[in-house]
């Protein structure tokens, strides 16, 4: 079964770091790339960054809101996903998904069509 | 910074045909996708380069694209198929994601 578990969330104190994974399953996790999105309560949906595959550079990009803050890593070998969050403002307060999308590129690409179940993270003193 | 809009809200009775729509000046150039997501759910990809849809997505779904808008469309609307829907895109480097503030789509 194709599968995204995202773990790491929980309450953190404001300018405090958190990391967030993403452990894949089911798929050849290297073929794609793969993206973080959050979702504020109450809010819609928002991009926070992606990781192209290494067949692409695994190069990033960010939002503009957590850029310089947030990094997104990968490791191939144990399909797995990083989002680490430094800097954490009360504004960071959401649930975070990961997906995946299957060019690798993203832009132009097919659309995330795997979403994990999300993980809450709530920045508050 | 670069944004889609979309209509708060759409309502239709059942078996009709909902339309909604997302506008963007850098559309004609990038590519949307549509996501539904439901009540305590992770979003579900239902168009994806403006008009194809993944398998699994049922017929009724359709999208196109005119200029600077690009229109979900969902023919013999179901009761199932009350939920938020969300563009998204790129904006005109084609290096960062947006998304549209969403549509909330009541079934009557």
């Amino acid at each position: 079964e194709v599968q995204l578990v995202e773990s790491g969330g929980g309450l953190v104190q404001p300018g405090r770091s958190l990391r967030l994974s993403c452990t894949a399953s089911g798929f050849t996790f290297g073929d794609y790339a793969m993206s973080w999105f959050r979702q504020a309560p109450g809010k819609g949906l928002e991009w926070v960054g992606f990781i192209r595959s290494k067949a692409y550079g695994g190069t990033t990009e960010y939002a503009a809101s957590v850029k310089g803050r947030f990094t997104i890593s990968r490791d191939d070998s144990k399909s797995i996903a990083y989002l680490q969050m430094n800097s954490l403002k009360t504004e960071d307060t959401a649930v975070y998904y990961c997906t995946r999308e299957s060019t690798g590129v993203v832009i132009p690409g097919h659309g995330f069509d795997i979403w994990g179940q999300g993980t809450m993270v709530t920045v508050s003193s | 910074s670069y944004e889609l809009t979309q209509p708060p809200s759409v309502s239709v009775s059942p078996g009709q045909t909902a339309r909604i729509t997302c506008s963007g000046d850098a559309l004609p150039k990038q590519y949307a996708y549509w996501y539904q997501q439901k009540p305590g759910q992770a979003p579900v990809l239902v168009i994806y380069k403006d008009s194809e849809r993944p398998s699994g997505i049922p017929e009724r779904f359709s999208g196109s694209s005119s200029g600077t808008t690009v229109t979900l469309t969902i023919s013999g609307v179901q009761a199932e198929d009350e939920a938020d829907y969300y563009c998204q895109s790129a904006d005109s480097s084609g290096t960062y994601l947006v998304f549209g503030g969403g549509t909330k789509l009541t079934v009557l």
